[in-house]
């Protein structure tokens, strides 16, 4: 089993949609976790950290869920701007970063 | 630039060939990190810096792969010997510290002939 896990997708959605995607992690004693968003060929780009009391920016909430070890991310109202794949990082110690495979969204105009 | 810097782009050699890949952080941040990622797959860690120290290198594949940091700034990740399987982006990361969010250069992207 993968410490970090994510659905690879596409997930096909319409502008304006909701979308939520999920990342499962088996490292209980992780302690800080992520989402970065990757364009085609480019770079990694921190998305959002994800805090224990959920969090908010603009269109995109994260929340962690400890107990079942995963966390998520929502984005309401897509762009098509949005299409890209969303990696979950999980921090398993002071530096060690753990990447899913990524999620990729495409939204279709 | 503000960025991580990382030249070259993309490099093209022989299998049987040394490459050697360098990484400028941005500047102040202590961390550097070093990671490999194949076509659909995410980041995987290869090796982690604490300014000059070399902290971590356990995501090294093999001993055709070595990296520095010997001024706690810019960072080489050299690789002997190329094969095949060494065909990847491999992308820098820089952070203030332990902890904090990784910021990434723009990647290598290596391919072995």
């Amino acid at each position: 089993r993968k410490e970090v896990e994510q659905d690879p997708g596409p997930f096909n959605v319409p502008e304006g949609a909701t979308v939520a995607f999920n990342c499962t992690y088996s490292n209980s004693a992780s302690q800080s976790f992520f989402w970065y968003r990757q364009d085609c060929r480019k770079e990694p780009k921190l998305l959002m950290s994800v805090y224990s009391s959920g969090n908010e920016d603009g269109r995109f909430t994260a929340q962690l869920n400890r107990a079942s070890q995963y966390i998520s991310l929502l984005i309401r109202d897509s762009k098509l701007s949005d299409s890209a794949t969303y990696l979950c990082v999980v921090r398993t110690g002071t530096y060690k970063y753990i990447f899913g495979t990524g999620t990729r969204l495409k939204v279709l105009a | 630039g503000a960025g991580v810097s990382q030249s070259p782009r993309y490099k093209v050699a022989k299998r049987g060939q040394d490459v050697a890949l360098r990484c400028d952080p941005i500047s102040g941040h202590v961390s550097l990190f070093w990671y490999q990622q194949a076509l659909g797959q995410g980041p995987e860690f290869l090796t982690y810096f604490q300014n000059e120290a070399q902290l971590d290198k356990s995501g090294l594949p093999s001993d055709r792969f070595f990296a520095e940091r010997p001024e706690g700034s810019v960072s080489t990740l050299k690789i002997q010997r190329t094969q095949q399987e060494d065909s990847a982006v491999y992308l820098c990361a820089s952070s203030l510290g332990g902890g904090q969010p990784q910021h990434f250069g723009d990647g290598t992207r290596l391919s072995i002939l």
